[in-house]
């Protein structure tokens, strides 16, 4: 299978601890996005990379949250010192250069995160 | 500010019958709009998208109208088949922009 994967699928956490996802996005995708859905609402968008390069980021990313992509491939978005608020589904996108115009972007299937 | 919005929080439709979305939005700087559906347990995944300088798009039997004047689009599907049971999102696109701005979300249930 060749979509966006993402790992883990569901992470519950205490309060205070420190958490990591991952994602793999679709292999020519040079655009990377990490968005975050709470229950009843769509997506909100977090940051966006263009290879490496974090182009974005949402006022709602807070000094807890960093995101990265190294080599331009996988990303990784690790929130510090966790809070109940950040209980949410992360959801992480691709897209191509192709089909940037249209705004089409590839999910994968999210990290749920739980923090007790 | 909610810019991109759902009004409706769920829909019934009998199968066969058409299913009818609606979705309102503010900023007249989109350029593009798409929807996307989501099953439990999955990402959303694309459906169909309409550029600012249409007013109908087509895709088998998902139809997307976009009145400008009324910042309003609507998806269409005719015939309703009991696998677009789904939540179905609006999404928006700033001109320039690379982030999209999701509406809250539409949950249709076909009805066999």
């Amino acid at each position: 299978d060749t979509g966006v994967s993402q790992d883990p699928r569901h992470k519950i956490t205490k309060r205070g601890q420190n958490v990591t996802f991952r994602c793999d996005p679709i292999s020519e995708h040079n655009r990377l996005y990490w968005y975050r859905q709470t229950l009843g609402q769509g997506p909100e968008f977090l940051t966006y990379f263009q290879n490496e390069a974090q182009l974005e980021k949402s006022r709602l990313l807070s000094d807890r949250f960093s995101a990265e992509r190294p080599k331009g491939s996988f990303s990784t978005l690790e929130i510090q010192r966790t809070e109940q608020g950040d209980s949410a589904m992360y959801l992480c996108a691709s897209s191509s250069w192709e089909r940037q115009g249209s705004g089409e972007l590839f999910f994968g299937e999210g990290s749920r995160l739980t923090v007790l | 500010d909610q810019q991109v919005k759902q009004n409706s929080p769920s829909l019934s439709v009998q199968e066969g019958r058409i299913s009818i979305l609606n979705c309102d939005y503010t900023n007249s700087m989109f350029d593009y709009f798409l929807w996307y559906k989501k099953y439990p347990a999955e990402g959303p995944t694309f459906l169909i998208s309409i550029s600012s300088i249409k007013d109908k798009n087509e895709d088998g039997r998902f139809t997307v109208f976009l009145n400008k004047s009324a910042k309003h689009l609507s998806l269409h599907i005719v015939p309703s088949q009991p696998g677009d049971s789904a939540v179905y999102f609006c999404a928006a696109r700033l001109q320039g922009a690379q982030k999209l701005v999701f509406g809250q979300g539409t949950r249709l249930t076909i009805n066999p």
